[in-house]
């Protein structure tokens, strides 16, 4: 059964700094894994789309990397904002779409 | 701009009641799909939708059902609700079955008194 896990469970930064967040799983055989952005209240918004023949996707400020044979995924921020704070979730698509439960990030101004 | 709606954003209902949530997407997409997330659990998928006349359990389906009629809706319904069912519920959709992006509704927030 795929499982996966986002640590830290939160984190804080000063703005400016270029962070990471994690991602891992425990089953490599995945079609696909989709970053997320949820905002206090909100729905889901989609950051990037790695298949799973990728090793990466950038938008913007935005890069997501994806190593399947470890189990793991980064997202990079660089120069992280106010603006960034949010809940950052990730999502493995097998014959299921599971869920991490997030990293909530927050970023001093 | 393509998108997808849910209604109602909030709702208050009794334990025992029926109640159907709505779920419409204007991207054309044959994939839809029910989450509810907890505190604790988050994002769980409660039932998904290929196609039209396609439904499917999900992790938590217990209690729950859909039926999809056309390409743009997929009701939920709690056949009879249950304070543990109080959630913020999340509809989705995307276009490809197993490689497509999602793309998540604004969610409603369902207190089960």
């Amino acid at each position: 059964k795929q499982e996966v896990t986002q640590i830290p469970a939160a984190l804080s930064v000063p703005e400016g700094e270029n962070l990471v967040l994690n991602c891992s799983f425990t089953d490599s055989a995945i079609y696909n894994l989709q970053w997320f952005r949820q905002d206090p209240g909100k729905g889901l918004t989609s950051l990037l789309l790695i298949q799973s023949s990728q090793r990466e996707q950038t938008s913007g400020r935005l890069n997501a990397s994806l190593d399947k044979s470890s189990g793991r995924s980064t997202l990079y921020i660089a120069a992280s904002q106010p603006g960034d704070s949010a809940t950052y979730l990730c999502a493995c698509r097998d014959d299921k779409i599971i869920f991490g439960k997030g990293t909530r990030l927050h970023i001093l101004p | 701009d393509a998108e997808i709606t849910q209604s109602p954003r909030h709702k208050i209902t009794e334990t025992g009641r029926q109640v159907t949530l709505a779920c419409h997407q204007t991207w054309n997409h044959n994939n839809m799909f029910w989450y509810r997330q907890d505190l604790g659990h988050g994002l769980r998928l409660i039932h998904y939708s290929y196609g039209v006349h396609d439904t499917n359990k999900g992790e938590v389906s217990d209690g729950y059902s859909v039926s999809r009629s056309n390409t743009e809706d997929l009701p939920l319904t709690l056949e009879s609700a249950a304070s543990s069912q109080t959630s913020v519920y999340f509809c989705a959709s995307s276009e490809s079955t197993w490689t497509g992006e999602q793309y998540f509704g604004p969610g409603t927030r369902l207190t089960v008194t």
